[in-house]
């Protein structure tokens, strides 16, 4: 089992332009969290789906962030219009159906200049 | 979502000596309560974690305690070693809720 698995490592963007973050989950997981996590701060929950469906977005910026999490393929949060302000450390978790466990990946690294 | 107080925000301790995290929460719905290790630059990993029906929970030398009547809990490590510095989080499930919400975060230093 290869872990949930996050790419890119590092996203560099300028301002304006677009950031698209990719989530595989582990293999048998269905449920998928996106936290943001800001320098020396704690983790803050963004949406949570699960296949083809959006269960929770409490905690994503109504304009210019969207989630999804296809029927095929990775779930992708995508950041329109970066802002120096978005960058952080991208967070995406997995869990089995029905379980509290989050698993999460490595983190995507968004700097935007 | 839940509210997570964590305490202290940094912690330096003496390798061999004992460092002991508190959180608190506010959702007497909350059922389920993990403990996550962050080194610099990687990935939160799960290190311990306990159900509202059980008071207490033990791994090696990490354990960790909650207290329902309360809201609290804390994760405690005995004889620190220097591989145990690193951000801890707490986090808290509610049943009324989907997601985790964590602490704001401790930094462990073990010094040598």
């Amino acid at each position: 089992n290869a872990g949930v698995m996050q790419n890119p490592r590092h996203l560099v963007r300028r301002r304006g332009q677009e950031a698209r973050l990719r989530c595989s989950p582990m293999k048998g997981h269905s449920h998928v969290y996106w936290y943001r996590q800001l320098p020396e701060e704690g983790l803050k929950f963004m949406v949570y789906l699960q296949k083809e469906n959006i269960i929770d977005e409490s905690g994503m910026p109504k304009e210019r962030f969207s989630a999804e999490f296809p029927k095929e393929g990775p779930s992708i949060l995508r950041i329109q219009q970066v802002v120096r302000g978005d960058s952080a450390a991208y967070f995406c978790a997995s869990s089995p159906q029905g379980q509290e466990k989050l698993f999460f990946g490595s983190g995507t690294q968004l700097s935007v200049l | 979502g839940e509210n997570v107080e964590q305490h202290p925000s940094t912690l330096s301790v003496q390798e061999g000596d004992s460092a002991v995290i508190k959180c608190t929460y506010s959702d007497s719905a909350s059922n389920y309560f993990p403990w996550y290790k962050q080194e610099l630059g990687k990935r939160p990993q799960l290190i311990i974690d306990i159900r509202s029906n059980v008071g207490e929970k033990k791994d090696q030398r990490i354990a960790v305690t909650l207290n329902k009547t309360a809201k609290h809990f804390s994760l405690h490590i005995t004889e620190t070693q220097p591989e145990d510095s690193a951000v801890y989080f707490c986090a808290v499930h509610s049943s009324n809720d989907y997601k985790l919400s964590f602490g704001a975060g401790t930094t462990v230093t073990v010094r040598a």
